[in-house]
């Protein structure tokens, strides 16, 4: 049972437009959101996070948007660079306890 | 130091080796997490190591054998693994244990396993 789903498994989006990578959850007792970046060959990276009780983080060129009636959020990078291409994984934790992650979507940006 | 190290970076073992994957981090992070990713897959969490002492076991098998000699260092012993074990092992670290609120994972850069 998949609880954290990224239905798009790739996205392709030219350089200065915007991207925007999109996850669906199913256990409504999460309240901690977060998005990590991977490249090849390095392990996932922080970029950003958002809690249950806000609908909305920014930070720079990334934006988090939280629905919790939807169970959905979504990252928004504007403008996307040659430099965002990799894995994004969204993932999902109830009380901090357990990290539970999505499949990924392979961003593409193109210059 | 703001780097989780994981050495070695690939393995190729058989399935009657004895092998140990070892992470390393000097973050004064007292929590440690073993994830496990195949292809295509999402990070599966193995084990999970709160102050030295293990937390979570998420139902391993017990050919995969975790080990946290000190708040720095954890280490995963592998004995007669599976071919179907060949995978991306993935270590963290963390400020918090899992079950103290929002809580952000450092990841190492992974040791890629190959079981022959």
């Amino acid at each position: 049972d998949q609880q954290v789903k990224q239905n798009s498994p790739s996205l392709s989006v030219q350089e200065g437009r915007i991207s925007i990578l999109n996850c669906d959850y199913t256990n409504s007792m999460f309240d901690y959101f977060l998005w990590y970046k991977k490249y090849p060959a390095e392990g996932p990276t922080f970029l950003i996070s958002i809690s249950s009780i806000k609908d909305k983080n920014e930070d720079g060129r990334f934006t988090v948007f939280l629905n919790k009636s939807a169970k959905h959020l979504s990252l928004h990078i504007v403008p996307s660079q040659p430099g965002d291409s990799a894995v994004y994984f969204c993932a999902a934790s109830a009380g901090g306890n357990k990290l539970v992650f999505g499949a990924g979507t392979i961003l593409r940006v193109k210059s | 130091d703001t780097e989780v190290t994981q050495t070695p970076k690939h393995l190729v073992m058989g399935m009657t080796n004895k092998k140990s994957l070892k992470c390393e981090q000097h973050m004064g992070h007292r929590a440690m997490y073993w994830y496990k990713q195949k292809a295509k897959k999402p990070p599966e969490l193995m084990f999970v190591y709160s102050y030295e002492k293990l937390s979570i076991n998420e139902s391993v098998p017990s050919r995969f054998s975790p080990e946290c000699p000190n708040s720095s260092l954890l280490n995963l012993h592998l004995h007669a693994l599976q071919p179907e074990d060949s995978a991306l092992y993935l270590c963290a670290s963390s400020h918090k244990p899992h079950n103290s609120g929002s809580n952000v994972l450092t990841f190492g850069a992974g040791s890629r396993l190959t079981v022959l």
